[in-house]
């Protein structure tokens, strides 16, 4: 398997801008995990899946942000309209529904100016 | 809510041992996991730790003790590509999500 597969790697976008960031887990994990990094923060839990439903959105910071996920191969992450402190490393992760290992997805950095 | 706690960074010399220590405090409790995210990578998955005691993975040992909330990851016969920041997290909550600590920075010189 490829492993957890994120688009693009980089984004630079302007602020008011709106961001899409794309997912697809390894196929057969039924759990999906969105994850924001940055130093101040650390990584934090924006959003969590399980079969395709969501599960726990606290960790989402605001309703600029929204993460969909269609079917079992494929999910996003929405900022709309992005804002500079937006900037982080997103980071996708999957694993399977009775695993305790989570894989990650190589992260997409995002810059807003 | 849960919170972990690790030291920021900790500084080593090759072929020594170090421990990183993570306390811990979540509701629903189902395990501790560490992982390893190196520079500009993404984080991997080193262990994981259900039950109390210590699990061995190689150079790389893990402890747990549920009682304290607490756990540790021990690495020996330190090498230079082990420089790299060391994350404990736990499943936990009633959602059984995986939140991470603040981390640890491990620097280890020749």
């Amino acid at each position: 398997d490829a492993g957890v597969i994120q688009s693009p790697r980089h984004e630079v976008t302007e602020m008011g801008q709106e961001v899409t960031l794309r997912c697809k887990p390894i196929s057969g994990h039924n759990s999906l995990f969105w994850y924001r990094q940055t130093m101040m923060r650390g990584l934090e839990l924006l959003i969590y899946f399980n079969n395709n439903v969501p599960i726990d959105d606290s960790g989402m910071p605001e309703d600029r942000f929204s993460a969909k996920m269609p079917n079992a191969s494929f999910s996003t992450l929405k900022i709309q309209p992005s804002e500079p402190r937006d900037s982080a490393v997103y980071f996708c992760a999957s694993r399977t529904g009775g695993g305790t290992e989570a894989f990650f997805g190589q992260g997409t950095r995002l810059t807003v100016v | 809510g849960q919170s972990l706690e690790q030291p920021s960074e900790v500084t080593a010399v090759e072929g020594a041992i170090v421990q990183i220590n993570c306390t811990y405090q979540t509701s629903g409790f189902y395990g501790l996991s560490w992982y390893q995210q190196h520079d500009g990578g993404a984080p991997t998955f080193l262990s994981y730790n259900a039950l109390d005691g210590l699990e061995e993975t190689g150079r790389f040992s893990s402890f747990l003790s549920r009682s304290d909330s607490y756990g540790y990851l021990l690495l020996q016969e330190l090498q230079m590509k082990d420089s790299a920041s060391y994350f404990c997290a736990v499943y936990g909550g009633a959602t059984n999500k995986l939140i991470f600590g603040t981390g640890t920075l491990l620097a280890v010189q020749p």
